[in-house]
């Protein structure tokens, strides 16, 4: 069974950099086709796509956010972590973390999501 | 703007079928068998019900469907029940460089 589970502050100040982590169960990132991607929706927006990790540690990020964005992996700890810089109000969001299949190109587990509010 | 256009919302009665239209370019949607969509209760993260274009995952209903034509993803549901009651995102493969794009959500209602 599949589970992850995102950790984080809940309020940052502007400017700040955010540190979010993805502790996850039923899967190990150094299985080949595994990967732990982070998507994030502002309250009653669309979802967005952040950053992909691998198993290879291969990474991806968006590339509006690709200067504020590392994405890293701890294997041992079951563990992806994601840090933002330079936090602004708008980037107020439910951060969540999901699974990531490879082969089918698809997001098919995801975490509950972390409320992160940005505001002085 | 979301990379993906999705009409805002769309409505149907229990037992009728509704769908759902995700429009990308040829860079995505165009591109790639790889379009993906997503169940979003309120206050709930997003569930898998389309993978691949048109798979289904294990333990979703067969009244989901999804096909692609051209630059257009569609998700159809048939049998409405008020439990489909939702809103809907579409993801696309975009490519090593953009690499996945979502659309802008679609709020299911059924009357």
């Amino acid at each position: 069974q599949i589970t992850l589970k995102e950790s984080g502050p809940t309020l940052v100040k502007p400017t700040q950099t955010l540190t979010l982590t993805c502790t996850f169960s039923g899967f190990s990132l150094s299985t080949s086709g595994v990967g732990v991607g982070w998507i994030r929706q502002p309250p009653g927006k669309a979802l967005e796509w952040l950053a992909l990790i691998y198993w290879d540690d291969d990474k991806r990020y968006s590339p509006s956010l690709k200067s504020r964005l590392t994405i890293t992996k701890d294997t041992s700890k079951n563990q992806v972590v994601l840090t933002m810089t330079n936090m602004d109000p708008v980037d107020t969001a439910t951060y969540y973390c999901a699974h990531h299949d490879y082969g089918d190109y698809v997001f098919d587990y995801w975490g509950q999501g972390t409320l992160v509010t940005v505001s002085s | 703007q979301s990379a993906l256009t999705q009409p805002a919302s769309v409505s149907g009665s229990p037992g009728q079928s509704i769908t759902i239209s995700c429009t990308g370019t040829s860079s995505d949607v165009g591109s790639y068998n790889l379009v993906s969509w997503y169940q979003q209760h309120p206050g709930k993260a997003p569930k898998l019900m389309i993978y691949e274009g048109s798979k289904r995952p294990s333990g979703v209903s067969n009244r989901f469907s999804g096909s692609k034509s051209g630059n257009t993803a569609s998700l159809t549901i048939s049998g409405l029940q008020a439990e489909d009651e939702a809103d809907y995102y579409c993801c696309s493969y975009a490519g090593s460089s953009t690499t996945w794009v979502f659309g802008g959500g679609t709020k299911l209602t059924v009357l």
